[in-house]
């Protein structure tokens, strides 16, 4: 199994511009998470999703961050629109369920200026 | 949710055990302790997990003792390699809510 995969692997974008970060599961995998990591605050769960259910979401920012799981291979995280503050390392992870292990992606680092 | 404390930095040589210990005083009737390893500009990778006891694997052991308020991640004989931020979660594997990061452990191991 190739793993969580993420997409890109770097994104650099100004202020104001929609940047969305893609993620695919582990095959066979219900859970989906994800997390933001900065050196302030560490790693933050932002959403996650069984079943392609969002299930807690509490951890998302604000408005602006908006995250779809349209099938139980494909995530998308969606910031419109960007501010800098949002500069961060974003990992998706996915488990067989809600309460197993995580498999983390490679992460997406995102910069924005 | 049970909070976690651990130490923020260790340092370490090589060959020598090191031991990560994680305090988490609150811990639940159903809660489980998962430990988990994260490489520079790598998302975490899971090491070991384990409710009573000890657990053991072919990377590392863990320690929980009867009171279950603490845990202790063991390395054997730790390489350069190992030098990585280790995190302690609690929580109900069952409920889903094993899902909070604390600060974990920077450990530097030295030539």
């Amino acid at each position: 199994d190739a793993g969580v995969i993420q997409s890109p692997r770097h994104e650099v974008t100004e202020m104001g511009q929609e940047v969305t970060l893609r993620c695919k599961p582990i095959s066979g995998h219900n859970s989906l998470f994800w997390y933001r990591q900065t050196m302030m605050r560490g790693l933050e769960l932002l959403i996650y999703f069984n079943n392609n259910v969002p299930i807690d979401d509490s951890g998302m920012p604000e408005d602006r961050f908006s995250a779809k799981m349209p099938n139980a291979s494909f995530s998308t995280l969606k910031i419109q629109p960007s501010e800098p503050r949002d500069s961060a390392v974003y990992f998706c992870a996915s488990s067989p369920g809600q309460g197993e292990c995580y498999t983390f992606g490679s992460g997406t680092r995102l910069t924005v200026v | 949710l049970a909070k976690t404390t651990q130490p923020i930095s260790m340092d370490s040589y090589e060959g020598q055990e090191v031991n990560i210990t994680c305090s988490h005083n609150n811990i639940a009737t159903n809660d489980y302790i998962t430990w988990y390893q994260q490489f520079p500009s790598q998302g975490p990778r899971f090491i070991i997990q384990g409710y009573k006891t000890k657990v053991t694997n072919e990377v590392a052991s863990l320690f929980i003792p009867a009171d279950r308020k603490s845990s202790t991640l063991s390395l054997p004989r730790v390489s350069l390699s190992d030098t990585a931020v280790y995190y302690c979660l609690v929580g109900d594997k069952n409920a889903g809510n094993m899902l909070t990061f604390g600060g974990g452990t920077r450990l530097m191991v030295k030539p």
